[in-house]
């Protein structure tokens, strides 16, 4: 199994709303990244984990909560999100730990959000 | 901080031929690894190859190639015998802590 299994593929909430997005790959990997991308850009990085402990979080706000709640799970939690928060979230998984530079990334297809 | 710069927004080629996407890079890393991805309409993002920056050598993979000049912080990827499914957006990335990309190319396979 090679896949990065992400859930639901679209999502439509209003700015009020809780929801939730689900990652989920059976490779083994320890490391597990959360990306977002915007229309014809690229994918920015939100979070990297690694062993299942947040490693990385590159100054995303309070709005979006991840959690690892084992090593093939990642979960993002969203709250009070914003119309411009509207975008692909990309899950990502990789072999080791970060920092490692030879890891190649497997993506998931991603979770299409709209935000009204 | 890792920079990836790809110049080229939009390539267009004939099926069958050859096309040659550029990146340029800087980092202050000695050691470090370089990527392309493809993202084809699904918006899945696909690893097409990947280098060493410790390697001379230039990595390959079946029609895939990369021209990789450490020096001048280059690494440019070649097409060979285009084919309509290469059709996609090609991002050039560098590792540290997770992808930095660049900003894409838009790749049209005419027929």
């Amino acid at each position: 199994d090679t896949e990065v299994t992400q859930t639901p593929k679209h999502l439509v909430m209003g700015m009020t709303n809780k929801k939730s997005l689900k990652c989920e790959q059976h490779m083994g990997h320890r490391a597990m990244y959360w990306y977002k991308q915007k229309a014809k850009k690229p994918p920015e990085l939100m979070f990297v984990y690694s062993y299942e402990k947040l490693s990385i979080n590159e100054s995303v706000p309070s709005r979006f909560s991840p959690e690892c709640p084992n090593s093939s799970l990642l979960n993002l939690h969203l709250h009070a999100l914003q119309p411009e928060d509207s975008a692909l979230y990309l899950c990502a998984s990789s072999q080791g730990r970060t920092g490692v530079a030879n890891e190649k990334l497997f993506f998931g297809s991603g979770t299409q959000l709209s935000v009204l | 901080a890792q920079t990836v710069t790809q110049s080229q927004p939009e390539m267009s080629v004939q099926e069958a031929e050859t096309v040659t996407l550029s990146c340029t890079y800087d980092t202050s890393e000695s050691d470090y690894y370089l990527f392309w991805y493809k993202q084809p309409p699904s918006r899945q993002m696909i690893l097409v190859i990947r280098q060493e920056a410790y390697k001379q050598q230039n990595a390959t993979e079946n029609r895939f190639s990369v021209n990789f000049q450490k020096a001048a912080k280059s690494f440019s990827l070649k097409i060979s015998d285009s084919q309509l499914g290469d059709a996609a957006m090609y991002f050039c990335a560098i590792e540290k802590d997770g992808l930095t990309f660049g900003k894409g190319t838009h790749l049209i396979i005419q027929p």
